[in-house]
């Protein structure tokens, strides 16, 4: 079964500082995976994604992301954080073929950006 | 409106009620899903629908009944539930049920009484 671990379900980082926050999945085949963002009061919404190709994957608001095979890893980063990051943020799993069809999630990591 | 819309966003319902969730999307997709998300907890997927056929159900109880009349439209109905079924329920929707992106609705935040 697809799984998803982040580490750290809290994040404080200082405004204008590195944002990293992680992700590492298990898996006996290629997956795809996602970053969602979730601010207080809201739905899910999409910040980057990984299916096929380049590993460093760019997304909105100058997030980042790279699919580390050998490490089984999808950090998430931006080089500098914004009061506005403030947010829940879920890496998500799922695989193209067979029967998984459906996302699996992290627990969540709450980044808090302290000004 | 666009994207994925769900009403009500807020509900309050007592044990013995009868409730229903609706979900909208505006996106011209052929899956709908349901997610529950409890606090401190990861995301739950409940159903999915695609093409109007439910393809998931993963164990929930009976107390939560799906219905998706066509493809725009996902309501989950609600009845005899517990205390412990407070929760946020999102509604998502994707071009084909799998690895393609879900885009979420912004949810109903339910409270069992």
């Amino acid at each position: 079964a697809q799984s998803v671990t982040q580490l750290g379900s809290h994040v404080s980082v200082s405004e204008g500082a590195l944002v990293l926050l992680r992700c590492n999945y298990s898996s006996s085949v290629p997956p795809y995976l996602f970053w969602y963002v979730q601010y207080p009061n809201q739905g899910l919404q999409l910040l980057l994604k990984y299916t096929t190709g380049a590993t460093l994957v760019k997304g909105i608001n100058g997030f980042e992301a790279e699919f580390k095979k050998s490490e089984t890893s999808f950090h998430l980063t931006k080089p500098s954080a914004h009061m506005s990051d403030a947010a829940e943020y879920f890496c998500a799993v799922t695989y193209p073929l067979g029967s998984a069809r459906q996302l699996t999630f992290g627990s969540g990591t709450q980044l808090t950006v302290l000004p | 409106e666009t994207g994925v819309t769900q009403t009500p966003r807020h509900l309050v319902m007592g044990m013995t009620n009868k409730k229903s969730l609706k979900c909208e999307q505006h996106l011209g997709h052929n899956a709908m899903y349901w997610y529950k998300q409890s606090a401190k907890k990861p995301l739950e997927l409940m159903f999915v629908y695609n093409f109007k056929e439910q393809t998931e159900n993963n164990s929930v109880p009976s107390r939560f009944s799906p219905e998706c009349p066509n493809s725009s439209h996902l309501f989950l109905h609600l009845h005899t539930l517990q205390p412990e079924d407070s929760a946020l329920y999102l509604c998502a929707s994707s071009q084909a049920g799998g690895a393609d992106t879900q885009y979420f609705g912004p949810g109903t935040r339910l409270t069992v009484l």
